[in-house]
């Protein structure tokens, strides 16, 4: 199986920070990779596919990047409503895994 | 829009076959993957596995031996079903459509969440 590592697993951050959540793969996914934002109690909710395309209807201070081994989540500026935990995505090969997670919390 | 709704039991005996149902509301199942992910209280997600709506499944190797996912394209419906389960199978069980008619696109459309529990 493919291992995803998210860093940090928890970010501490405050109301209109730049917040970045790195993806590491343990082999090379080309740019299948998505990343989702989970709230408690509620489903994830995509943000990105494709490592960098923003899902419709996902606020534009949302971006994605990466390629390969190595991807990014940015949050250009924290919003009130960004405070949840955040999981990356392989869909290069099966089974299609998960990062362990990372929670932002307000400061 | 599209929306999901996992149906089952909450409570499953140890040793018995957990089975949940996702009915799928406000467009087809027809050409699409659809999935099933869990996750364990406090934990992360797992992605248990898919089924194509022609029937074609792939599962996730730690639970294939136990697992089964169906369609019922009549009633536009997939199901799961994981059989001799213990504690460690305890969690919000989530149906998810996979985005654009791929596996590879991520998954747009979720339910809310099935919470079932292991326990005797």
């Amino acid at each position: 199986d493919i291992q995803l590592t998210q860093s940090p697993s928890f970010l501490s951050a405050s109301v209109g920070d730049r917040v970045t959540i790195t993806c590491r793969a343990s082999q090379g996914i080309s740019s299948y990779l998505a990343w989702y934002q989970q709230k408690p109690g509620k489903a994830p909710k995509l943000l990105i596919y494709a490592a960098s395309t923003l899902q419709s209807g996902v606020p534009s201070r949302f971006s994605g990047s990466g390629s390969g081994t190595e991807f990014t989540l940015t949050i250009s500026s924290l919003q009130p409503e960004d405070f949840a935990t955040y999981y990356c995505q392989q869909l290069n090969s099966y089974p299609q895994t998960f990062g362990q997670g990372t929670k932002v919390e307000i400061k | 829009q599209v929306q999901l709704q996992e149906s089952g039991p909450g409570l499953v005996k140890p040793s018995e076959t957990l089975s949940l149902t996702c009915t799928v509301s406000g467009g087809s199942i027809s050409g699409y993957y659809w999935g099933w992910i869990r996750q364990p209280p406090g934990k992360g997600l797992e992605y248990i596995g898919y089924i194509y709506f022609s029937g074609s499944t792939n599962y996730n190797p730690s639970l294939k031996s136990r697992v089964a996912i169906s369609v019922d394209t009549s009633k536009n419906q997939f199901s799961l079903k994981l059989s001799s389960v213990t504690a460690a199978d305890t969690a919000v069980y989530y149906c998810a459509r996979h985005r654009a008619k791929t596996t590879r696109g991520g998954m747009d459309v979720w339910g809310q969440g099935s919470t079932v529990t292991v326990s005797s």
